[in-house]
């Protein structure tokens, strides 16, 4: 069955940067879009930006531009979402979700993994 | 940016009744509208795309509907694993937008 695993909960001090990682099992991993969505405690859901696994393209939302980074490893069927100039504001739980196609940046996320807690504290 | 605004923040049903969610554009989307559920401590699940398809394993007592800027959430029987938080998303324009979300909670 469909799965995306992520990577363990991490804590970073302000300024720092965190790479947080996604594994999918049970689907072909360049078939379906990856798109990271955040949630701070007690808040909804933010979307972050998208990237397609089969030519890692990419796209992110403007307030994280220049501070988000999505890549991919195909050989190991992971995406990796890296998060720099981290402050207080970006504590909170990250999200790798699958995108119900490829190549599309409009897309509903069918397939969400567990969520990785970022916490940012000096 | 679209704005999503949902409608209650919270709504109170008794098991066994029907819950309305609600879901508002600031502008036309056509229904390039998602829902999800959120239960304590777990992530998002996808319920509906499409507006009114569900998505797999979805049970039939959810439906979807609504085009344009209105867009409405049924659960025609609630069970109590029903209870939780319910989110729409717009995927019609750039970025995709959630709503506030709409705590469901037992009466």
């Amino acid at each position: 069955q469909v799965q995306l695993v992520q990577s363990g909960a991490e804590v970073k001090k302000p300024g720092a940067s965190v790479k947080v990682s996604c594994k999918a099992f049970g689907y072909t991993f360049t078939s379906h879009d990856i798109i990271w969505v955040r949630q701070a405690s007690g808040q909804g859901l933010e979307w972050m930006g998208w990237m397609n696994p089969d030519n890692a393209n990419t796209g992110y939302a403007q307030k994280f531009q220049g501070r988000v980074t999505m890549t991919r490893d195909t050989s190991i069927r992971t995406a990796y979402m890296e998060l720099s100039s981290l402050s207080s504001e970006d504590t909170a739980v990250y999200y790798c979700t699958r995108g119900t196609g490829s190549g599309d940046i409009l897309t509903p996320n069918d397939y969400w993994g567990q969520g990785t807690l970022v916490t940012v504290s000096s | 940016e679209l704005v999503m605004t949902q409608s209650p923040a919270t709504l109170s049903v008794s098991p066994g009744d029907r819950a309305t969610l609600s879901c508002r554009a600031s502008q036309s989307l056509y229904n390039n509208v998602a829902w999800y559920q959120q239960r304590p401590g777990q992530a998002p699940r996808l319920l509906m795309y499409g507006a009114s398809t569900r998505a797999t394993g979805i049970p039939a007592r959810f439906s979807g509907s609504g085009s344009g800027t209105e867009f409405t959430l049924t659960i025609s029987s609630l069970q109590s694993e029903d209870f939780a938080v319910y989110y729409c998303q717009q995927y019609y324009n750039w970025p995709p937008t959630f709503g506030q979300g709409t705590r469901l909670e037992i009466k």
